[in-house]
């Protein structure tokens, strides 16, 4: 079975632009969850969508967004780029997608660079 | 909140050495508890899982065991290898209407030969 596959793997852009990551879940998988990580802050959470509804959000402000098709492929959003907003993107897909345990397998992740 | 707390790196060994990574949590309810593997340049990889209390997560020759009256789930490898050479994270899953990953800050292992 494939993993999860995030697309693209490497972007640069400029600050003030805007980006949209891609993610394509484990087949199956009806849960799609979110990470930024950076070396000051580590790992921090996004967002979480299942079945076309962001179901939880972490602490990040509106210029971060995402939505997810019918598919559970997922994309985020990120409008009026900053230079804070370098970081490797993660992307995280589950099988349960209920509000109890469940085991995130992550992709690649994509490196964004804002210059 | 809840917070996990791992020991600092860098951590250096020599190859078929004893490894640990201390992992502390701080939780109010009855969280998994995970360890991640990241090698250079790429994403996280699952090691190993434990949903409750005294589970024991193996995987490789890696293990961790839950101990809820300490609230730790400290990573163990009896002989590490150049390949082990990576950042380890230590992480705990909210469940319910706030379920998230909540990690430690990641621990670097070089293994030198």
């Amino acid at each position: 079975k494939a993993g999860v596959t995030q697309t693209p793997r490497y972007l640069i852009k400029t600050r003030g632009q805007q980006v949209t990551l891609s993610c394509s879940p484990i087949s199956g998988h009806r849960s799609v969850s979110w990470y930024q990580q950076t070396p000051g802050q580590g790992l921090q959470f996004l967002f979480e969508y299942f079945s076309e509804t962001q179901r939880n959000k972490g602490n990040f402000p509106g210029r971060f967004s995402g939505r997810q098709f019918s598919n559970s492929r997922s994309e985020m959003n990120v409008s009026t780029l900053e230079l804070g907003d370098s970081a490797l993107y993660l992307c995280a897909s589950s099988l349960l997608g209920a509000r109890g345990r469940d085991t995130q397998y992550f992709g690649p992740g994509t490196r964004l660079t804002v210059l | 909140g809840d917070s996990v707390t791992q020991m600092e790196g860098p951590v250096t060994l020599s190859e078929e050495a004893f490894l640990t990574i201390n992992c502390t949590y701080t939780a109010t309810g009855y969280p998994s508890l995970f360890w991640y593997v990241q090698y250079p340049g790429e994403g996280l990889q699952l090691l190993l899982k434990a949903t409750k209390a005294d589970d024991k997560g193996s995987n490789k020759g890696i293990e961790a065991t839950y101990r809820k009256e300490t609230t730790s789930f400290h990573l163990e490898k009896g002989s590490v290898q150049v390949s082990d050479s990576a950042v380890y994270f230590c992480a705990l899953f909210e469940a319910g209407n706030n379920r998230k990953l909540i990690w430690g800050l990641g621990t670097s292992l070089a293994v030198n030969p």
